[in-house]
């Protein structure tokens, strides 16, 4: 069974910190996709990143970036300068295919960032 | 365009009414998703459909049925909720020709508070 655990419940911090949010991650897949999803009080899930397995190097946009790491089965993100706009509820998240089509979703419990100014 | 949208954004029920929840994309997407999310938790899979079949039905109570009328369109038919039902009612779709790797696109969800 897949397990996404991110331990980080809630994290606050002042406008412009470096903040990072860990995510660890369990499957017998030799191959698999990792996510990171943001949820502002909106509601809508917004799609950050997707990672795979196979491929290790570190990815940046912007002031996101994102630490994959096998040898700890952990994929963590981090922003640099936090803004308050970044105060959401963040998801990692392990997808799996479907037999029947689609894929399935296993997502942590998710980590609230509040930064404030 | 990676839009998915969702109708209507709020909606109150009571225990013996009807409604529905309609979502909509136009990206060509051939997988489509509900999912229900309680305060503080993350989403939870109801539903799965691809190319307008149920693919997967997570043990989701017979009150909520879903429909696929089409390619582009998803609906969630309510009846007879429990207040319990109450939650973020998130919709989803993705391509469905790369299985794990094929990246799922929310909509804004419907908020559900049912009386």
């Amino acid at each position: 069974a897949q397990k996404v655990t991110q331990a980080q419940t809630e994290i606050s911090v002042v406008e412009k910190e470096d903040v990072t949010l860990d995510c660890v991650y369990e499957t017998r897949d030799t191959t698999y996709y990792l996510f990171w999803y943001k949820q502002p009080p909106s509601g809508e899930l917004v799609f950050l990143i997707r990672r795979n397995s196979f491929d290790e190097q570190n990815e940046i946009s912007g002031r996101y970036s994102w630490n994959f790491q096998k040898s700890t089965s952990s994929f963590n993100f981090t922003i640099t300068a936090s803004q308050v706009v970044d105060s959401a509820v963040y998801f990692c998240a392990l997808s799996e295919g479907l037999t029947g089509g689609g894929n399935k979703l296993t997502f942590g419990t998710g980590t609230q960032l509040k930064v404030e100014l | 365009d990676t839009e998915v949208t969702q109708t209507p954004k709020h909606l109150v029920m009571g225990m013996t009414n009807k409604k529905s929840l309609k979502c909509e994309q136009h990206m060509g997407h051939r997988a489509m998703y509900w999912y229900k999310q309680k305060a503080k938790k993350p989403p939870e899979l109801m539903f799965v459909y691809s190319y307008e079949k149920l693919s997967i039905n997570e043990s989701v109570p017979s009150r909520f049925s879903p429909e696929c009328p089409n390619s582009s369109l998803l609906n969630l038919h309510l009846h007879a909720l429990q207040p319990e039902d109450s939650a973020l009612y998130l919709c989803a779709s993705s391509r469905d020709s790369g299985g794990p790797r094929e990246t799922q696109y929310f909509g804004p969800g419907t908020r559900l508070l049912v009386l």
